[in-house]
């Protein structure tokens, strides 16, 4: 039961433009969302999150986007940097429960 | 300030053998997560402890078992290896046991089943 879904497992981008990253949820009780970066060889790390009250959270060139009707959210990246390829895994929880992770998107920013 | 400590991080083992892996979470961290990466299927959870309790479990069989000991260090086994359980298995670490907290993770120990 995949109740977070991030449909675009590659994405390419040129250095300097925005990178969009998408991740759409089926469980309503969700109200925690958070982003996480994961290098080869290394386990993943936290980037950014935010909780349902919300419907945007900044963090310099990170910015996430809620859309609790569309039950989506997005992660933008601008500028992008070579530095910012990676696997991006969107993750949802609420209350007490487990922490669920979508499939991952694989981002390449090329120079 | 030490990391989450994965061992071992590379192993194989062949169908029907049975594995254990251990994790020691970031000093003061009391809530440790389990979760087993492979390709296409992102971070499936398996488990969470908290203070020694298991507090979550996910759908996994029952040949994945694990425990948390009272410094908070875990272990995961699994029996009766299948080839399917080959995969990255991930501990992730957090201060407290909320699922609004930043979990820190290991680098993995992934585990090829032959």
């Amino acid at each position: 039961d995949q109740q977070v879904k991030q449909n675009s497992p590659s994405l390419s981008v040129q250095e300097g433009r925005i990178s969009i990253l998408n991740c759409d949820y089926t469980n309503s009780m969700f109200d925690y969302f958070l982003w996480y970066k994961k290098y080869p060889a290394e386990g993943p790390t936290f980037l950014i999150s935010i909780s349902s009250i919300k419907d945007k959270n900044e963090d310099g060139r990170f910015t996430v986007f809620l859309n609790k009707s569309a039950k989506h959210l997005s992660l933008h990246i601008v500028p992008s940097q070579p530095g910012d390829s990676a696997v991006y895994f969107c993750a949802a929880s609420y209350n007490n429960n487990d922490m669920r992770f979508g499939a991952g998107t694989r981002l390449t920013v090329k120079p | 300030k030490a990391g989450v400590t994965q061992t071992p991080r590379y192993l194989i083992k062949t169908r029907g053998q049975q594995v254990t892996l251990s994790c020691s979470p970031i000093s003061g961290h009391r809530s440790v997560s389990w979760y087993q990466q492979t390709p296409g299927q992102g971070l499936q959870f398996l488990f969470e402890y908290f203070s020694e309790t298991q507090r979550n479990k996910g759908n996994f069989p029952g040949r994945f078992s694990g425990r948390q000991f009272s410094n908070s260090r875990s272990e995961m086994n699994v029996s009766t290896l299948e080839l399917g359980d080959s995969a990255l298995y991930l501990c992730a670490s957090s201060l407290v046991q909320t699922r609004t907290g930043e979990l820190f993770f290991g680098e993995g120990s992934r585990l090829t089943v032959l």
